[in-house]
């Protein structure tokens, strides 16, 4: 059982470059989140999906657009990166809101934006 | 937006000592959450807590719920080099956009064997 995989697990871009990254969970959850992580600030929500078709914006969507086409995947895009999109970038997925013993994390991505 | 201040930014301590660390709020949650990161690898759920004044277990962790569901801590006793992480406070609402976990920023842990 693979949980929640992230691709890639490293990348580096140039300024105005775009990219997509992947989250895949073969856990028939419903939720689906992405996070992004930079020193000093913990975890912040950028983008979450409660279901097939739907995305919605969290705490720092700015910059970024989402998709959720198939229930196990939720795509991350970033259309024009800038330097002060270099973070590390993780999935995560829950079975329905409230399930916070089940909110299962992917090995993150690491992007560097030069 | 509801933000969670987490003490201290990170500790420095010898294999065996005991650790503390704490998390507050202005405003607060139904539940709190506790997840360790180690490095290169994304979070990992440690503790949950439901109810205010729960105090919850698992092998030497130990976290407790504030009563005025304003705050939780962490304890970790006779520390190992394995403890090494990023411990991270969470706290969750239900309901809409307030169901999302909301992060502290990370106890950075050092142990010396």
């Amino acid at each position: 059982n693979a949980g929640v995989t992230q691709t890639p697990k490293f990348r580096v871009l140039k300024t105005g470059q775009s990219m997509t990254l992947l989250c895949a969970q073969d856990m028939n959850h419903e939720y689906m989140y992405w996070y992004r992580q930079d020193p000093g600030m913990g975890l912040r929500l950028i983008h979450y999906s409660v279901g097939e078709g739907t995305t919605a914006k969290g705490e720092v969507p700015d910059g970024y657009n989402v998709s959720r086409l198939k229930k196990q995947n939720f795509l991350l895009g970033l259309e024009s990166a800038a330097p002060s999109q270099t973070s590390v970038y993780f999935c995560a997925s829950s079975p329905r809101q409230g399930a916070v013993d089940g909110y299962t994390f992917g090995s993150g991505t690491r992007l560097t934006v030069v | 937006g509801q933000q969670l201040n987490q003490s201290p930014q990170s500790m420095f301590i010898q294999e065996g000592e005991d650790v503390s660390m704490n998390c507050t709020s202005s405003s607060i949650f139904n539940t709190w959450l506790w997840y360790k990161q180690e490095p290169g690898e994304g979070p990992v759920l440690l503790i949950a807590l439901y109810k205010a004044g729960e105090l919850t277990s698992n092998g030497r962790l130990t976290a407790q719920f504030g009563i005025t569901r304003k705050d939780s801590f962490l304890n970790i006793s006779a520390s190992i080099p394995s403890d090494v992480g990023i411990y991270f406070c969470a706290g969750q609402n239900y309901g809409g956009s307030q169901g999302n976990l909301i992060f502290g920023k990370g106890t950075k842990l050092s142990v010396k064997p």
